[in-house]
């Protein structure tokens, strides 16, 4: 079943903070995050576990509830270079196939 | 760094006709798998392989099939187009046999159907 993604878009400024959650109705083992550029292919961000580990890529990071089956990704202090669309893909099970949730799309602007 | 090279960046075909669309890889990644991307719906995988000659379908087969004849090559065939299946297809790979290692996506090749 799709994770549900939210917000769907967010336009931000430069330096300002947003927050990104994708949610599932059934319990996960992995949530991996990746990001789209517009015309380019996803990339791989970051995985996160079941066990609500938060992980960090530079000033993005990510936690994963594993009670409330959603994770959440942050990003602080917003670059351009931030734009794009980003996905969650979530794991039932170890090794399992990914299902990817609808996206959202971020946009800074200076 | 690993490399997912899809043969053609635009196509467009006519309704009807079958449709070839190639993947390669060069890290020697065991899983290879193919999605289709439309706004508003994500990544829907059609279908995936853990191996030479291996196949599993995915969440969305219907109208597609695939081969994967060499470890680096998988292929996604449309039999017969139909204008519905224009879209975005991505290919990836991953390492490892059901581990949880990242997807490594190529640039994608948006087909058009007429």
């Amino acid at each position: 079943q799709q994770p549900v993604q939210s917000p769907q878009a967010v336009i931000l400024r430069e330096g300002e903070d947003a927050v990104i959650n994708c949610s599932s109705s059934k319990a996960l083992y992995s949530v991996h995050w990746y990001r789209q550029k517009h015309g380019e292919a996803p990339v791989f961000l970051m995985i996160l576990l079941k066990g609500g580990e938060q992980k960090g890529h530079e000033k993005i990071s990510a936690s994963f509830n594993e009670k409330k089956q959603q994770s959440s990704l942050y990003l602080t202090a917003s670059q351009l270079s931030y734009s794009g669309t980003y996905f969650c893909g979530t794991a039932m099970e170890y090794g399992n196939k990914l299902v990817f949730g609808a996206g959202t799309i971020l946009r800074v602007k200076s | 760094d690993v490399k997912v090279t899809q043969s053609s960046r635009y196509l467009v075909k006519r309704t009807g006709e079958k449709v070839f669309l190639e993947c390669v890889q060069d890290m020697d990644h065991e899983n290879m798998f193919w999605y289709r991307q439309d706004p508003g719906l994500g990544l829907r995988l059609i279908y995936f392989s853990y191996d030479v000659k291996m196949k599993e379908k995915g969440d969305i087969p219907e109208g597609y099939s695939v081969s994967r004849e060499k470890k680096e090559r998988f292929s996604l065939i449309l039999e017969s187009a139909s204008t519905n299946q224009t879209s975005m297809y991505l290919c990836a790979s991953k390492l490892g046999d059901r581990d949880n290692s990242p997807l490594h996506f190529g640039n994608g090749t948006r087909l058009t159907v007429t």
